[in-house]
């Protein structure tokens, strides 16, 4: 069974960098999948923010794109998160998830628990 | 970008009823690449449907999906009181990957 853990601080300045890691236990992150984070403001809904493959491919949302990098570190079994220059807008739970498949046109089948990040000085 | 529009808002049934919750998106969803999530207070997403009719692994045969190019239906036969909850509806066929805004079913 896939499982995911994200991790990262709680609370970031405005103007800074929000980094999140989710961590993969169950399965290789080198196997045939891809790998995603979405994130949800308090009592609102879903928005994708970016996948990566092993090869180190990435998409992200271009709503997003400017200020997100998503990178893989294959021998922690593990991927993150980087999100520049944050506003009170960025305050969410955010969530890892997987994509199975290789060709990238897939859906979510197992998700993190979830983490809290709120953007406050 | 292909915009979801769920409907209802939300939905009140009692147990044992059945729920028929809509998802209509803005241009046709190629190869009916889409998924429907359930989301209960505090918990992440779970996956119920994808390929608009496929259940993924574990999930009832109370649930079904159904619909093709732009009208996207998700059906609960008989509503459990473990049921009630949030519904989500999201394309993968064409990047941004994108979801509707949600319905969700209460206990009337």
């Amino acid at each position: 069974q896939v499982q995911l853990q994200e991790s990262g601080p709680g609370l970031v300045k405005p103007s800074g960098t929000l980094s999140l890691t989710c961590a993969v236990s169950g399965g290789s992150i080198s196997s045939s999948n891809w790998w995603s984070w979405i994130r949800q403001p308090p009592g609102k809904g879903l928005e994708w923010i970016g996948e990566i493959y092993q090869s180190g491919s990435t998409n992200y949302n271009p709503s997003l794109q400017s200020r997100v990098t998503i990178s893989i570190d294959k021998s922690k079994n593990q991927f993150s998160l980087k999100l520049s220059s944050v506003t009170a807008a960025d305050t969410a739970v955010y969530y890892c998830a997987r994509m199975p498949g290789a060709i990238g046109v897939t859906y979510f089948d197992y998700w993190g628990q979830g983490t809290l990040v709120t953007v406050s000085s | 970008e292909i915009v979801l529009t769920q409907s209802p808002g939300t939905l009140s049934l009692s147990p044992g009823e059945r729920a028929t919750l809509s998802c209509r998106a803005s241009q046709s969803v190629s190869s009916s690449y889409l998924a429907w999530y359930q989301q209960k207070p505090g918990q992440a997403p779970r996956l119920l449907i994808y390929g608009a009719s496929s259940r993924a692994t574990g999930i009832p045969d109370r649930f079904s999906g159904s619909g093709s190019g732009t009208d996207f239906t998700l059906s609960i036969s008989r509503l459990e009181p473990e049921d009630f909850a949030v519904y989500y509806c999201q394309q993968y066929g064409s990047s941004p990957r994108t979801f509707g805004q949600g319905t969700k079913v209460e206990i009337k």
